[in-house]
């Protein structure tokens, strides 16, 4: 069973707000992955992180989110002004390489974005 | 661009039966080929992954899957379904680990 931690478990704000979720990787897992996966089950990449350093993101993340994985703290993922359309399954991911290793998911925060 | 299809959006079976899903995909370089399971409401958790070796795989909970490269498929099949076992389930690939992708997912209803 996988051991990453994510909080909150439901999140509800409203349009313009700011929603900042947080995600705890597997120990050991230097390796960090966020999706957004909407109620028609499609799932789309947004981030992901070596250790603190920032890898892969998706042109959407780079100008309407901002994330960051610090050294000996959760990593977090905010939207800098929810819009209606960001209402999904926010899930994290970590793996214990780049190249290789199975990712493992916490259980999401589940946004509402009114 | 990889590509993931899963033919059936819904599958259902009574309990004890046997269950394939169906997974095909397409990439032309190496890849992982992994399904996840969902339950209602909760995030997903890992099943089983190939890379490369024996193409039938195991997994959790009795769940195997096959590779083939000539069908480029990687369908997921168990032996005896339980109740438990009904959920979502994502056929998922990725090239070295890197960002996955997924299929739209099947969902899996056992019926007592």
């Amino acid at each position: 069973n996988s051991k990453v931690i994510q909080t909150p478990r439901y999140l509800v704000k409203g349009q313009g707000q700011k929603a900042k979720m947080r995600c705890i990787p597997e120990k050991g897992h230097p390796v960090v992955f966020w999706y957004q996966q909407n109620k028609n089950n499609e799932f789309k990449f947004l981030i992901n992180f070596q250790n603190q350093e920032v890898l892969q993101q998706i042109d959407m993340t780079e100008k309407r989110f901002s994330a960051e994985c610090p050294s000996n703290s959760p990593c977090s993922l905010e939207i800098q002004s929810s819009e209606a359309g960001d209402s999904a399954l926010y899930l994290c991911a970590s793996s214990s390489d780049w190249g290789g290793d199975t990712q493992y998911f916490g259980p999401g925060t589940r946004l509402l974005v009114l | 661009t990889q590509t993931v299809s899963q033919s059936d959006a819904h599958v259902t079976v009574f309990e004890g039966d046997s269950v394939e899903l169906r997974c095909n995909y397409s990439y032309g370089g190496s890849i992982y080929l992994s399904w996840y399971i969902q339950h209602h409401g909760r995030g997903l958790q890992f099943l089983l992954k190939y890379y490369s070796g024996n193409p039938v795989v195991q997994g959790v909970n009795g769940f195997e899957a096959e590779f083939s490269k000539s069908d480029s498929s990687f369908h997921l099949r168990k032996a005896s379904v339980h109740w438990s076992d009904s959920a979502v389930y994502f056929c998922a690939v990725s090239p070295n680990n890197n960002r996955i992708f997924f299929g739209d997912g099947t969902q899996l209803v056992v019926k007592p």
